[in-house]
């Protein structure tokens, strides 16, 4: 099974900070790789596909980059509406493997 | 617009059965690929297995932990998608969503989830 780490496990930062997390993969996944965010007590949104395309109706703030082993999902400026943990998932082989999340909370 | 809506959870005895429905909405079910996924309280996600479109026969693909226990069907006269759970344990509690991905095999929508818990 393919492996996926998020990095950091959570973070505080202020409204309009960039905000950058880290995903790698424990081996090579082309850039078959899907961010999703969820806020508390709902259900996983999908921002962003085939590492960096945004989905339809998702702020241009998010970003997505990589190829390979290593990601990275960019927030450019957060905002309040962004607390949420955030997951990325590999989807180049099964079992599909998520990574631990990452908790976006604002200062 | 597309809808996904999750039916069925509730309370089960370890080793007791419980079939989770997801309807769906403003889409052709069969034109799909589907997954379910599930989150245990307080924990990440985790994907649960996938059934095929229908031009691939509905052909499924399950998750190590739930092979032979779990069962994806549909039923397209429903536009409906199912998730059969035999031989239930503590581990199997988690809310579970029901996932679509679009023509190109990417998920675009996630169901509210529905809770299912197994104790005794």
């Amino acid at each position: 099974d393919i492996q996926m780490t998020q990095s950091p496990s959570s973070l505080s930062a202020f409204v309009g900070d960039r905000v950058i997390i880290t995903c790698r993969a424990s081996q090579g996944i082309s850039n078959n790789l899907a961010w999703f965010q969820q806020k508390p007590g709902k259900a996983p949104k999908s921002l962003i596909y085939a590492a960096s395309s945004l989905q339809s109706g998702v702020p241009s703030r998010f970003s997505g980059s990589g190829s390979g082993t290593d990601f990275t999902l960019t927030i450019s400026s957060l905002q309040p509406e962004d607390l949420a943990t955030y997951y990325c998932q590999q989807y180049k082989s099964y079992p599909l493997t998520f990574g631990g999340g990452t908790k976006v909370e604002i200062k | 617009e597309v809808q996904l809506v999750e039916f069925g959870g509730g309370l089960v005895q370890p080793g007791g059965s419980l079939r989770l429905s997801c309807v769906a909405s403003g889409f052709t079910l069969s034109d799909h690929y589907m997954d379910w996924a599930r989150q245990a309280p307080g924990k990440g996600l985790e994907w649960v297995g996938r059934s095929r479109a229908k031009g691939e026969n509905y052909a499924p693909q399950y998750a190590a932990s739930v092979t032979g226990r779990f069962i994806i069907s549909r039923d397209p006269s429903k536009n409906s998608l199912y998730l059969q759970m035999n031989s239930l344990k503590t581990e199997d509690t988690a809310v579970y969503y029901c996932v679509r991905l679009n023509l190109n095999y990417v998920v675009d929508y996630w169901g509210p989830g529905t809770l299912v818990t197994v104790s005794s």
